[in-house]
């Protein structure tokens, strides 16, 4: 499959908890890992492994994995979470990257 | 801590090839485990993978853009390039290189900044 969705847009209050989705066939196969991309900036690593953190990434941040769906988390979210989310995987021959094609995440 | 330059020229003519070359430091681009990939994003649109070079030279491509892309691999300079033929303007992006691990699973830990690359006359 070449294929990962996700919603493109979410509206969530400050300091509320969203949820952005991502599937694929691929998921069940391989862990989504996920990147923040604020504009004019490079896209950053902030989960993998399903719900790793790199080092710096907050814990309000986490993430999750079920069948063909990953899921990323924001618990508590900030004004500076505001952001594109991209989740990413590999396809099912194991071969090629596949990217989501993004969720803003507008905080209000 | 590793980190990817991209450089090369920001203006490129339809037909031609764009190229450009993605500088590491800090790390080694023959260390093991690593993939060294392209990834670009047109204006206003999301990312997208161009392919990655592994191993000293084996590559793979994104198979929509696959008859056009040599991605190649300097270790004496601890380099690896792009090239893209016959570019378009639907080519217009900015195109980021970025380290990918594989374990415990796949994700691309370091990014260069971007360099936008426009095709027009």
């Amino acid at each position: 499959s070449s294929d990962l969705t996700q919603d493109p847009a979410v509206s969530v209050a400050l300091g509320q908890t969203v949820e952005i989705t991502c599937q694929g066939a691929s998921l069940s196969s391989f862990y989504a890992s996920w990147y923040q991309q604020k504009p004019g900036q490079a896209p950053l690593l902030i989960i993998y492994n399903k719900n790793n953190r790199p080092s710096g990434i907050p814990d309000r941040f986490s993430g999750s994995s079920s069948g063909i769906t990953s899921s990323l988390t924001i618990t508590g979210i900030q004004a500076g979470d505001e952001a594109d989310y991209y989740c990413s995987s590999r396809d099912t021959s194991g071969f090629h990257v596949l990217f989501g094609g993004g969720t803003k995440v507008t905080v209000l | 801590q590793v980190q990817l330059q991209e450089s090369g020229p920001g203006q490129v003519k339809p037909s031609e090839t764009l190229s450009l070359t993605c500088s590491v430091s800090g790390g080694s681009i023959t260390s093991a485990g690593n993939n060294w990939n392209w990834i670009r994003q047109r204006p206003g649109k999301g990312l997208e993978w161009i392919g990655y070079i592994y191993d000293s030279g084996k590559t793979y491509y994104n198979p929509s853009l696959k008859s056009r892309v040599i991605i190649a691999v300097d270790t004496s300079k601890n380099q690896f390039s792009l090239k893209l033929k016959s570019v378009t303007a639907a080519d217009t992006a900015i195109y980021y290189c970025a380290r990918e691990l594989m374990q415990p699973s796949y994700r691309m830990d370091h990014w260069g900044q971007g360099t936008l690359v426009t095709v027009s006359s």
